[in-house]
């Protein structure tokens, strides 16, 4: 069975730090982009950070670039969203997406079920 | 950055009706590279539909996606009490930003 499982969510003051993690299985991981996606409980959906199989290739959202830093180890089938430089407005649930191929550009098909980050003093 | 425009933001239908939701794009979606994900309270986005037209595994026919360049629609036809949620279309065919409507809510009237 297929599963991605997201873990490192917490509540944090504004300023600080969190570094999430997605371990799949199932699959072999390194046939497979992943991205971040997130979501304000209530909201929609907002593109956060993508990454190629070997990660050459990686994108960010301008709204997380500079802060954020998005990293893969495929001998762990994981992949990583390190925060920094935490806002309020990164508050939310956080997902991770696999894609329909090795690169960015793609079809997310796999979600997991998300680790929600709450930013508040 | 392609910006994506879903229409209506809520549509009001009874089981048995067909519902037919609407995506816009800001410019050409490169290749009809074009899906559509369905959401329900608590759970992660399901992908429907890829590349505008083609339905993902395990989905209902009742489920058809269509259109090309800037306009692209979601039709659910004979409405099931299980299809009703947000809809979400997204975009994956130009550099990034990755893209996403800001969502069709379809509710039971």
């Amino acid at each position: 069975e297929v599963q991605l499982v997201e873990s490192g969510g917490d509540l944090v003051q504004p300023g600080g730090s969190l570094r999430l993690s997605c371990v799949v299985s199932g699959f072999t991981f390194d046939d497979h982009a992943m991205h971040w996606v997130r979501q304000v409980p209530g909201k929609g959906l907002e593109w956060v950070s993508g990454i190629s199989w070997n990660g050459d290739s990686i994108g960010y959202a301008d709204s997380v670039k500079g802060r954020f830093t998005v990293s893969r180890d495929n001998a762990k089938n994981s992949l990583y969203l390190q925060m920094n430089s935490l806002r309020a407005d990164d508050t939310g649930l956080y997902f991770c997406a696999r894609v329909w191929g090795v690169y960015i550009l793609g079809i997310m098909d796999v979600w997991g079920q998300g680790t929600t980050v709450t930013v508040s003093s | 950055e392609i910006v994506l425009t879903q229409s209506p933001d809520t549509l009001s239908l009874s089981p048995g009706e067909s519902a037919t939701l609407s995506c816009r794009a800001s410019q050409s979606v490169s290749g009809t590279y074009l899906a559509w994900y369905q959401q329900k309270p608590g759970q992660a986005p399901r992908l429907l539909i890829y590349n505008a037209s083609k339905r993902a595994t395990g989905i209902p026919d009742r489920f058809s996606g269509g259109g090309s360049g800037t306009d692209f629609t979601l039709t659910v036809s004979r409405l099931e009490p299980e299809d009703f949620a947000v809809y979400y279309c997204h975009q994956y065919g130009t550099s990034p930003p990755i893209t996403f409507g800001q969502g069709t809510r379809l509710e039971i009237k």
